[in-house]
């Protein structure tokens, strides 16, 4: 089965520090995938997402993706993390067809001055 | 304003009362589904569903009823909740295809007594 792990559960740095969420999926494909931020007491929100074409992705709020299909990650980056930033951070996967997102279980970024 | 609501945000009720959580979209998505959340486990989906009555369950389906009747609504429904469906259930909804972006509501936090 397809599946998504995020080995970091809390991850804590400071303001103005460089970032970077770890994602690893399993899927014998390429599969469609995705990052989203919740922040405390909001919903979803896409930052970014990725296909094809050039690996490495742009999204919103500063942040990127670099697909490594060699290593079946897309590990999340921004090089200067903001007080703003402090959220739970979701890595997604999805498949052809209508067939539904598989989320993995979140890492949460502290982000201390 | 492109949205996902849903109703109510916050319910404490006891077992074995039936309740049903409200979901509408205004972005004529075809694509609707519901998740819950729970600490340590991310995003499990629940039901999803492809388009009017066509509904299909997703990892975690049991206790749960869903129906689409209409294009912008998918309710929630729990015939018998139990208080390990005490959780955050968030619904989001997409236009279809597996790399449109996924639109999520606000939430709303269940404690079943």
């Amino acid at each position: 089965a397809q599946s998504v792990t995020q080995p970091d559960i809390h991850i804590t740095v400071s303001e103005g520090a460089s970032l970077e969420l770890r994602c690893n999926y399993s899927y014998g494909a390429t599969p469609y995938l995705f990052w989203y931020v919740q922040s405390p007491g909001q919903g979803l929100q896409l930052l970014l997402k990725y296909f094809s074409g050039d690996t490495l992705v742009q999204g919103i709020k500063g942040f990127e993706a670099e697909f490594k299909r060699s290593q079946s990650s897309f590990n999340l980056r921004k090089p200067s993390v903001h007080w703003s930033d402090a959220a739970e951070y979701f890595c997604a996967v999805g498949y052809s067809g209508n067939t539904p997102l598989v989320f993995g279980k979140g890492t949460r970024l502290s982000v201390i001055a | 304003e492109a949205q996902v609501t849903q109703n109510p945000r916050y319910l404490i009720t006891v077992t074995g009362k039936k309740l049903t959580v409200t979901c509408s979209q205004n972005m004529n998505h075809e694509y609707m589904s519901w998740y819950r959340q729970d600490p340590g486990l991310g995003l499990r989906q629940i039901y999803y569903s492809m388009n009017v009555e066509v509904t299909d369950k997703g990892d975690v389906p049991e206790g749960y009823k869903v129906s689409r009747k209409e294009k912008r609504n998918f309710p929630l429904i729990l015939e018998s909740p139990s208080p390990n469906q005490t959780s955050l259930y968030f619904c989001a909804s997409r236009a279809g295809g597996p790399l449109s972006e996924q639109y999520f509501g606000p939430g709303t936090r269940l404690t079943v007594t």
